[in-house]
C-alpha cells in the first residue's frame, strides 16, 4: 500500500495563478483533510471531508476551495494564489473521525512569488 | 482564543537517556489529545493518544501523562534513540466540536546526541 500520496511534491506559481493539490489514499479511509504548515508553526486544517460527498470547513478555509472526488481523492484548489499562500501542504486520511490516527501524505511544498 | 502551546521549543538528549517533552493546554473543554511525531522532510506520525478520562496511557517505549488539573500534557520517550529525532507536535479536540478539527501546537525539536 502507497498509505497517502500528494502531487506535485514542489511548486512554484506567480501571484494569482491557480493550481490544484491532488491527494489519493489507498486505505479504504473514509474522512480526509487538508493541512497548511507555516515555519515554526504546528498544521493548521483548511478543510475537511468526514465523508463521500460532504466537506467542511477548518481552521482557514479563506483562499480555498476543494473537491472530494471519490472516496480515494480530496484535492485541494488555490483559485488566485496569494503569496501568504506560501506554505507546507499536508494531505491526511482517517478511517473515521478526527479522534483517529490520521495518516499523512509528504506534503507539497508550495511557493508564491 | 485558546491555543495548545509548548514549554520547551528545543530538548537535547543523550542517546539511551529518557525524554520528556511537555505540552500546556488552556482549554479545559478539549477532552482528546494526540501526539505526532515529524521527522524532518516527511509528514506527522501518530505516537499515541489520550481520552480526558485517562491519566496514562502507554505505547511502545512510549507514554502520555495527561494532568487535567494543570492542563499540561507530557510525552515520554525511554531510551531515546538517534531515530527519535524529530519535532514532536500535540494537537486537542474540544469536547462538543467538530471531531475533525484538531488543534496543533507549535512543536519541539528533539535531538538525541549519539
Amino acid at each position: 500500500n502507497a498509505g497517502v500520496t500528494q502531487t506535485p511534491k514542489f511548486q512554484v506559481l506567480k501571484t494569482g495563478q491557480s493550481m490544484t493539490l491532488q491527494c489519493a489514499q489507498d486505505m479504504n479511509h473514509n474522512s480526509m483533510y487538508w493541512y497548511r504548515q507555516d515555519p515554526g508553526m504546528g498544521l493548521r486544517l483548511i478543510y475537511y471531508s468526514a465523508s463521500e460527498g460532504t466537506t467542511d470547513k477548518g481552521e482557514v478555509p479563506n483562499g480555498y476551495n476543494v473537491s472530494r472526488l471519490n472516496k480515494r481523492e480530496f484535492s485541494l484548489r488555490l483559485e488566485s494564489a496569494a503569496p501568504s499562500q506560501t506554505s507546507v501542504y499536508f494531505c491526511a486520511s482517517s478511517e473515521a473521525g478526527g479522534r483517529a490516527e490520521q495518516f499523512f501524505g509528504p506534503g507539497t511544498r508550495l511557493t508564491v512569488l | 482564543g485558546e491555543s495548545v502551546g509548548l514549554h520547551l521549543p528545543t530538548l537535547s538528549v543523550q542517546e539511551g537517556d529518557n525524554s520528556i517533552i511537555n505540552c500546556a493546554y488552556s482549554n479545559s473543554a478539549s477532552d482528546y489529545f494526540i501526539w505526532y511525531k515529524q521527522e524532518s522532510g516527511k509528514g506527522p506520525q501518530f505516537i499515541i493518544d489520550i481520552r480526558s478520562n485517562m491519566d496514562k496511557r502507554q505505547g511502545q517505549r512510549v507514554t502520555v501523562l495527561l494532568n487535567k488539573t494543570v492542563k499540561h500534557l507530557s510525552l515520554q520517550i525511554a531510551a531515546t534513540q538517534p531515530g527519535d529525532s524529530a519535532v514532536y507536535f500535540c494537537a486537542e479536540n474540544l469536547a462538543g466540536g467538530s471531531n475533525y478539527k484538531l488543534t496543533f501546537g507549535k512543536g519541539t525539536l528533539l535531538t538525541v546526541n549519539p
